[in-house]
């Protein structure tokens, strides 16, 4: 069993949808979570960290559930330019970082 | 701001050579990292430095090196390529390990032919 698990999609919405993807992992120890984006051939960049209060910016919303080891990413009225690989990151043994294979999006006019 | 910066961006590399890939961050963070990414598969740590003077295997270190030379460049050195190793390889540095938000650099893809 993969340590952090995705489904790669992709994921195809028309643009103003509202799209959810969840992350399990299998760590119960884990403390720290994340979302990563990362857009075609670049860099990951920093999306949002997830808190077990849940935490919103803007249009994202992030959940984390630890009873269930899984985590959310919810986009509301999706953008064009939101089109990217979304990475479902947490922290393993040692304070490094775990990453998922991640889930694509792909918005349509 | 510059951030992380990774050299080269690009390289070919016949099957036996060998090459070091370049990483700098000006941040003044003292955890740097190398990973790569394949098709298909998340990032996997190849190794890391905790601190300066110190580094460390991560999950896929066969066939690398590497040095932190001071604390602002860690590199990542190939002794004798393979086509296996063909990816595109990550620079990423984070404040220190346990505060885990990192920085990645642009990234270096690399063919092994």
């Amino acid at each position: 069993r993969k340590e952090v698990e995705q489904d790669p999609g992709p994921f195809n919405v028309p643009e103003g949808a509202t799209v959810a993807f969840n992350c399990t992992y299998s760590n119960s120890a884990s403390q720290s979570f994340f979302w990563y984006r990362q857009d075609c051939r670049k860099e990951p960049k920093l999306l949002m960290s997830v808190y077990s209060s849940g935490n919103e910016d803007g249009r994202f919303t992030a959940q984390l559930n630890r009873a269930s080891q899984y985590i959310s990413l919810l986009i509301r009225d999706s953008k064009l330019s939101d089109s990217a690989t979304y990475l479902c990151v947490v922290s393993g043994m040692g304070g490094k970082l775990i990453f998922g294979q991640g889930t694509t999006l792909q918005v349509k006019p | 701001n510059a951030g992380v910066t990774q050299t080269p961006k690009f390289q070919v590399l016949k099957t036996g050579q060998s090459m070091t890939l370049q990483c700098a961050q000006d941040m003044n963070h003292n955890s740097m990292y190398w990973y790569r990414q394949d098709p298909g598969m998340g990032l996997r740590l190849i190794y890391y430095s905790a601190s300066e003077g110190t580094t460390d295997k991560g999950e896929v270190p066969n066939g690398y090196n590497v040095s932190r030379l001071n604390k602002r460049e860690f590199s990542l050195r190939l002794e004798s390529a393979a086509p296996s190793q063909t990816s595109v390889y990550f620079c990423a540095s984070s404040e220190i390990l346990a505060k885990n938000i990192q920085y990645f650099g642009a990234g270096t893809r690399l063919s092994v032919l």
